[in-house]
C-alpha cells in the first residue's frame, strides 16, 4: 500500500539559510500534520492542514511557515536556519475530519544546519 | 485530552508476550485510547486504538479495564523488531493531532 512520502531524506544547510521539505500523503487523503523530533526528544507537532487550509497550530517558529497545495502534498518552509534547527521532521496524513481514521506517517527528513 | 502515564523502559524476552500498561485515569467517556511505536529513527507507526471493548489486530491486542482509566498493549509473541518506543495516547478522533508523552522504551532482549 502507498505510504507517506517525504523528500528529502537528508538535508544539510548552513546557518541563515532557508530549506523546503515535501511531503506527499497517502492517496485520498486531505490531511497533513508536520512534526520535529530533536535529537533524543518526543515528536512535537509543528502545524496540521486539512483541505489546504491551515487546521492547528503548535510550537511552530514564526521563521517556518507551510501549506498545503491542489494535489494535497504539503510542504514545510523553514527560513533563517539555526542550529537548533537540526531534527527529524516528519510527515503524517490521514483521511476525514472527526473520525477515527489513524495518523500514517513519513520516514522524515533529517535536517542538519551547520 | 487526558494525560497518560507509561513506565519509561520494559525489557521482554523474545519470543515471550510483552505487556505494555498506560493509565489514563482522567479519560473522559467519548475518548479513545491509540498506541502507536516508533522504531528508531523512523516515523511512527499506528498500532491499533479502542474506546472500551477490547481489541485485537494483526499486530497487537489493546485490553481496557471496565472503568477505562487503563489499558494495557499486548504484543503477543515478540521479536527483536518489536524493540521501540511506545507511545499510549488519549484522543476524541483519531485524526486529531497527537501530542507524544515519554513513552515506554520496549527492548526485546535474545
Amino acid at each position: 500500500a502507498a505510504g507517506v512520502i517525504q523528500s528529502p531524506r537528508h538535508l544539510i544547510k548552513e546557518k541563515r539559510e532557508t530549506a523546503t521539505l515535501k511531503c506527499y500523503p497517502i492517496p485520498r487523503h486531505d490531511t497533513v500534520y508536520w512534526y520535529q523530533q530533536g535529537p533524543g526528544q518526543d515528536p512535537q507537532f509543528l502545524i496540521s492542514f486539512y483541505e489546504k487550509m491551515q487546521s492547528d497550530k503548535g510550537s511552530i517558529p514564526d521563521r517556518f511557515s507551510a501549506q498545503q497545495f491542489s494535489d494535497y502534498h504539503s510542504e514545510l518552509n523553514m527560513s533563517s536556519l539555526e542550529l537548533g534547527d537540526s531534527a527529524l521532521y516528519f510527515c503524517a496524513s490521514s483521511s476525514g475530519q472527526g473520525d477515527n481514521s489513524p495518523l500514517h506517517f513519513g520516514n522524515g527528513t533529517r535536517l542538519t544546519v551547520t | 485530552d487526558a494525560k497518560t502515564t507509561q513506565p519509561p523502559s520494559m525489557d521482554c524476552a523474545e519470543g515471550r508476550a510483552a505487556n505494555l500498561p498506560c493509565n489514563h485515569s482522567t479519560i473522559s467517556g467519548n475518548e479513545y485510547v491509540y498506541w502507536y511505536r516508533q522504531i528508531h529513527s523512523q516515523g511512527p507507526q499506528y498500532i491499533i486504538h479502542g474506546l472500551k471493548n477490547n481489541e485485537t489486530n494483526e499486530m497487537a491486542s489493546l485490553i481496557i479495564t471496565e472503568d477505562r482509566k487503563s489499558s494495557t498493549l499486548i504484543l503477543p509473541h515478540a521479536t527483536l523488531r518489536d524493540t521501540a518506543v511506545y507511545y499510549c495516547i488519549v484522543l476524541n478522533f483519531g485524526n486529531e493531532k497527537l501530542t507524544f508523552g515519554t513513552g515506554t522504551r520496549l527492548t526485546i532482549i535474545p
